[in-house]
């Protein structure tokens, strides 16, 4: 139950293209739900995040997709671009503990 | 700059031989958290603390140790390190527990234990 299933595990798009990246969880006490973005030799850093509250969130070219009832949320990167190209893990969160399971990630590689 | 400072970046050590990892963060924040990253496994939960003296395990605690003595330091300690622990370690910190906001991750230290 405390598990964050995240696939593809590698994805290659062409640069224009759309990227996309889901999680599944099991546990429906979580209640906030980021995702991270990470380049070779740095840290993750938070890039987007939702509550599940609403359906989706949308920032600049990236949108995360939420579905309570099927415990599935996802990252749409549209337009990618290279400089896309990094890791990407999603979280799912309980925040009365701030509990965080991370996904296994998701490496991005986007064609110029 | 709001940051969250790990040092060292990389560290070869041998079997048995006590290391600490320091961690520093100048945000003021309540909640600092140590990860491992591997390959096909994610970021996987060491410790966290809630604040100044309050430390807790999270999913992988064995072989490691932490203290919070003032609120910007979370030291990692390895008493006697093993080849299993060669990771990646990830020092994070927010503001508080709650929903918002999310974590800011330090750079990262590269263990290596031979």
């Amino acid at each position: 139950q405390q598990q964050v299933k995240q696939s593809p595990q590698s994805l290659i798009v062409q640069k224009g293209g759309i990227s996309i990246i889901n999680c599944a969880y099991e546990n429906t006490a979580f209640d906030y739900f980021p995702w991270y973005q990470q380049f070779p030799g740095k840290g993750p850093a938070l890039l987007i995040a939702i509550r599940p509250d609403v359906s989706e969130k949308k920032e600049g070219r990236f949108t995360i997709s939420f579905n309570k009832s099927a415990k599935q949320f996802s990252l749409h990167i549209m337009d990618s671009q290279p400089g896309d190209s990094a890791t990407y893990f999603c979280a799912a969160v309980y925040s009365g503990t701030y509990k965080y399971i991370f996904g296994t990630g998701t490496r991005l590689k986007v064609l110029a | 700059e709001a940051q969250v400072t790990q040092n060292p970046r990389y560290l070869i050590t041998v079997t048995g031989k006590k290391l600490t990892v320091t961690c520093s963060q100048n945000m003021n924040h309540e909640y600092m958290s140590w990860y491992r990253q591997d390959p096909g496994l994610g970021l996987r939960q060491i410790y966290y603390s809630m604040n100044v003296e309050v430390t807790d395990k999270g999913d992988v605690p064995e072989g490691y140790k932490v203290s919070r003595k003032e609120k910007r330091n979370f030291p990692l300690i390895l008493e006697s390190p093993s080849p299993n622990q060669t990771s990646l370690y990830f020092c994070a910190s927010s503001l508080t527990w709650g929903r918002g906001g999310g974590y800011t991750f330090g750079s990262g230290t590269r263990l290596t234990v031979v």
